[in-house]
């Protein structure tokens, strides 16, 4: 079955790195474009970051722009975020997730239509 | 980008409707026909009710409607039941090449 399983979170100290794996299933992985969301404790949906099929094509949040890189591995059918200088805001359940509907010429998008069960990330002195 | 703009809880009976609303700017909403509503159950992933603003994924109840009007975007939930009580939230692809997800909306079934 289709599915998207996230690894990496922990507790990690401000300032730190820490890298988050999503491994895909079920479904032609390098042909999908995919999203990072997080989610702080209590609170809403935030979104991270996307990835185009083939890696080439990344956008990201002002948030995290300049410290977290989305990348992804077609061969593993892994995709990835590493995150540098980490903030206690940082704190989060992290989400990978499919993009329904990319079109790469014009960056138009929509739709997260698979979701992981999310990794939890808390940086904590 | 600033997230968009939806009531923080709506509330009805079984078998009511009820709308969450979801505002943005020409720049999101108001620009592109590309807005996706999420259901999401504590302690679970988000689900994806629409997209393209009116469009049901396979297996979503047709109870869950949405359209939009200029720069507000709505879901409408028909014949209100028991297990459609949870968080909702709208995104939007936006004039960045990012995407931006709602204040989230808490739907309780009384």
């Amino acid at each position: 079955q289709v599915q998207l399983v996230e690894s990496g979170g922990g507790v990690v100290q401000p300032g730190r790195s820490l890298r988050l794996s999503c491994a895909a299933s079920g479904f032609t992985f390098s042909t999908y474009a995919m999203h990072w969301v997080r989610q702080a404790p209590g609170k809403g949906l935030e979104w991270v970051a996307i990835i185009s099929y083939d890696g080439n094509k990344k956008y990201y949040a002002d948030s995290v722009r300049g410290r977290f890189t989305i990348s992804r591995d077609n061969s593993k059918n892994t995709l990835y975020l590493q995150m540098n200088s980490l903030r206690a805001e940082d704190t989060a359940v992290y989400f990978c997730a499919r993009v329904l509907y990319y079109d790469y010429w014009s960056g138009y998008y929509y739709g997260m239509d698979v979701w992981g069960q999310g990794t939890t990330v808390t940086v904590s002195s | 980008q600033s997230a968009l703009t939806q009531p923080a809880s709506v509330s009805g009976s079984p078998g009511q409707s009820i709308t969450i609303s979801c505002t943005g700017t020409s720049s999101d909403v108001g620009g592109y026909n590309y807005v996706s509503w999420y259901q999401q159950h504590p302690g679970k992933a988000p689900k994806l009710m629409i997209y393209e603003v009116s469009n049901r994924p396979s297996g979503v109840s047709n109870r869950f409607s949405g359209s939009k009007s200029g720069n507000t975007a709505s879901l409408t939930i028909s014949g209100l039941q028991a297990e459609d009580e949870a968080d909702y939230y709208c995104s939007s692809y936006t004039s960045s090449s990012e995407e931006v997800f709602g204040t989230g909306t808490k739907v309780t079934v009384l």
